[in-house]
């Protein structure tokens, strides 16, 4: 059965910081899905990572794919208060598209001034 | 207009009581998915649906159930709610492609009494 965590639940830094949040899975995966989620909002797509070594980067925030060590990593550089949210992280469950995902129990990320 | 769209948009009921939620969507995607959020817990897969004849259990399907009544429209109902049915749901939809990112309506909070 396939879980996936992510690290840490909850993150707290200065603006101009850099920082990483990392998504461990347990089993076999060909995708990861990075979403956004402002409170009280829907979940925005970030990133889609297809296979081993992808890496994707949009504005200040960068993910990564690293399948043989089960790992994803998003990245993010010299934040913003505009960053702060909550982040996903899913990984595709089973073989061939299936379109199942398992999510992390999320990062919450509070960017201070 | 929004892709995807979830009515009701919050909604108070009382135990035993049987309620319907709905997605509607204009994405033209085949897949169509019904997760519920609990804080701290990330999303989690109560069904989903690759065409019109297709429906499959996700992880936590028992006490809900589903149909789709067109390819634009898949409802999620609980039978007889209990106050452990309150969450947030989500309807998503994706397009079966390699990357099948999936897109997430607004949500409905729904609470149960």
């Amino acid at each position: 059965e396939l879980k996936v965590e992510q690290n840490p639940l909850f993150l707290s830094m200065q603006e101009g910081k850099n920082y990483t949040i990392y998504c461990n899975y347990s089993t076999t995966s060909d995708r990861l899905y990075w979403y956004r989620q402002d409170p009280g909002k829907s979940l925005e797509s970030l990133f889609v990572l297809l296979s081993n070594g992808a890496v994707k980067q949009e504005g200040r925030l960068m993910a990564s794919l690293d399948t043989k060590a089960r790992l994803s990593t998003l990245h993010i550089t010299a934040a913003v208060h505009d960053l702060s949210a909550t982040y996903f992280c899913a990984a595709k469950y089973g073989s061939g598209n299936t379109g199942k995902l398992i999510f992390g129990q999320g990062t919450t990320l509070q960017v201070k001034p | 207009d929004a892709d995807v769209t979830q009515t009701p948009r919050n909604r108070i009921t009382k135990t035993g009581k049987r309620i319907m939620l709905e997605c509607s969507q204009t994405k033209g995607h085949d897949r169509m998915y019904w997760y519920r959020q609990d804080p701290g817990l990330g999303l989690q897969l109560i069904y989903y649906s690759f065409d019109v004849k297709d429906i499959n259990k996700g992880e936590i399907s028992d006490g809900y159930s589903v149909s789709r009544q067109a390819q634009a429209k898949f409802s999620l109902s609980l039978e007889s709610a209990i106050p452990n049915q309150t969450a947030l749901y989500f309807c998503a939809t994706s397009d079966g492609t390699s990357s099948n990112e999936q897109f997430f309506g607004p949500g409905t909070r729904l609470t149960v009494l």
